[in-house]
């Protein structure tokens, strides 16, 4: 029962273009969502969060972007540029289960030069 | 990664005998999850700790698998009589706590059973 899935395993992207990432949940009691870069051999690293009382943060070159109703949630790079190429995860907690975080399966992203 | 320590990086372990992985927390954090990535997937939820404290073990197999934040040192996860099936990367993450609180991550400890 994956209650947080990133359905695209891999995206390829021109360098200075958008990036898009998303994710998709079904658990209606998640109120935090989180993104996290990896790359190999390294632990992830926090990107960008959102809370379930907004629809968009930004943070530089990154955008999150909240859909509650579609359960949805999408990642925004842009410009995209090679140094961003890692494995992206989409994260969800429920504030009264701990805080603990659901991690989807990751989407591979490489930004061509 | 800076802040979460975890050692060792890398640990070999034969059949049958026991794992012991450490957790240092960020400073001022006093509230440490550990998750564990099989290949090619991604992290699960094992146990989340406070100090001296089991908060939710939920995730955790029910056998030889086993977790402490003691007052005083690291978090350790200990894992008994190690099989094939355990290897993996194990991540701890510390987080300050409170609602809203993203958690940071170390690199991970690679344990590879022989």
């Amino acid at each position: 029962d994956q209650q947080v899935k990133q359905n695209s395993p891999s995206l390829s992207v021109q360098e200075g273009r958008i990036s898009i990432l998303n994710c998709d949940y079904t658990n209606s009691m998640f109120d935090y969502f989180l993104w996290y870069k990896k790359y190999p051999a390294e632990g992830p690293t926090f990107l960008i969060s959102i809370s379930s009382i907004k629809d968009k943060n930004e943070d530089g070159r990154f955008t999150v972007f909240l859909n509650k109703s579609a359960k949805h949630l999408s990642l925004h790079i842009v410009p995209s540029q090679p140094g961003d190429s890692a494995v992206y995860f989409c994260a969800a907690s429920a504030g009264n289960a701990g805080n603990m975080l659901t991690f989807g399966g990751g989407t591979r992203l490489m930004v061509k030069p | 990664n800076a802040g979460v320590m975890q050692n060792p990086r890398h640990l070999v372990r034969r059949r049958g005998q026991e794992a012991r992985l450490r957790c240092s927390p960020m400073k001022g954090h006093s509230h440490v999850y550990w998750y564990r990535q099989l290949p090619e997937e991604g992290l699960k939820f094992m146990v989340y700790l406070q100090k001296e404290n089991i908060i939710d073990e939920s995730g955790m197999p029910k056998e030889r698998f086993s977790a402490e934040f003691p007052k005083e040192g690291p978090s350790i996860l200990r894992i008994q009589q190690v099989v094939r099936g355990d290897s993996a990367a194990y991540f701890c993450a510390s987080s300050p706590g409170g609602w809203n609180q993203p958690q940071h991550f170390g690199d991970g400890t690679r344990l590879s059973i022989l």
